[in-house]
């Protein structure tokens, strides 16, 4: 059982290029996050998706885009990559969202450096 | 506004040691909280979670009760091992987000 998988592991970016993380999970969970983790500092949540078709801004957003054409699929696009964006970034999915939540499955990562 | 705090890593303990992991919210209304562990190379997984005040959860032989007295969350286990190393994050749930903390890495020698 596959779960929510992340690609790439590993990527280093030169300031100005793009790129997309991958995320996908086969659990037919509605919904879907991005998260990016800074040293020292907690989870942030760039981007959520309650479905296909519909996504939100969380509380990081700026430099970021994501889109949901599937139930299975949550890339997240950075467009123009800055160094502020060095950090560690999680999938993760669920089937419910709030206090109705039992829990969240989290991707293993994926480890950008923008030089 | 929703916060959760933890404490520093990392921390190192040996092997059978008592371990203690301190975690402290600020919420609004009645959240949930959760303890995730993340292993070397994985992402996070749900360790145990408590949905009300006075709840203990329990897993792994890890236990944490939900004091809403002293807003805390504080992971234990009474003998750790090697395979318990790993980045332990307190988390809450309230409204429809997910606050987590910093993170707390322990590694435990033999």
């Amino acid at each position: 059982n596959a779960g929510v998988t992340q690609t790439p592991k590993f990527r280093i970016l030169k300031i100005g290029q793009s790129m997309t993380l991958q995320c996908t999970q086969d659990m037919n969970h509605n919904y879907m996050y991005w998260y990016r983790q800074d040293p020292g500092m907690g989870l942030k949540l760039i981007y959520y998706s309650v479905g296909a078709g519909i996504t939100d801004k969380g509380e990081v957003p700026n430099g970021y885009n994501v889109s949901r054409s599937t139930t299975e699929d949550f890339p997240l696009r950075l467009e123009l990559a800055a160094p502020s964006q060095t950090s560690v970034y999680f999938c993760a999915s669920s089937w419910d969202r709030g206090r109705a939540n039992e829990k969240l499955f989290f991707g293993s990562g994926t480890q950008l450096s923008v030089l | 506004g929703n916060s959760v705090t933890q404490m520093e890593g990392p921390v190192t303990l040996s092997e059978e040691a008592f371990l203690t992991i301190n975690c402290t919210y600020t919420a609004t209304g009645y959240p949930s909280l959760f303890w995730y562990v993340q292993y070397p190379g994985e992402g996070l997984q749900l360790l145990l979670k408590a949905t009300k005040a006075d709840d203990k959860g329990s897993n792994k032989g890890f236990e944490a009760t939900y004091r809403k007295e002293t807003t805390s969350f504080h992971l234990e286990k009474g003998s750790v091992q090697v395979s318990d190393s790993a980045v332990y994050f307190c988390a809450l749930v309230t409204g429809n987000q997910f606050y987590f903390g910093t993170g707390t890495s322990l590694t435990v020698i033999p």
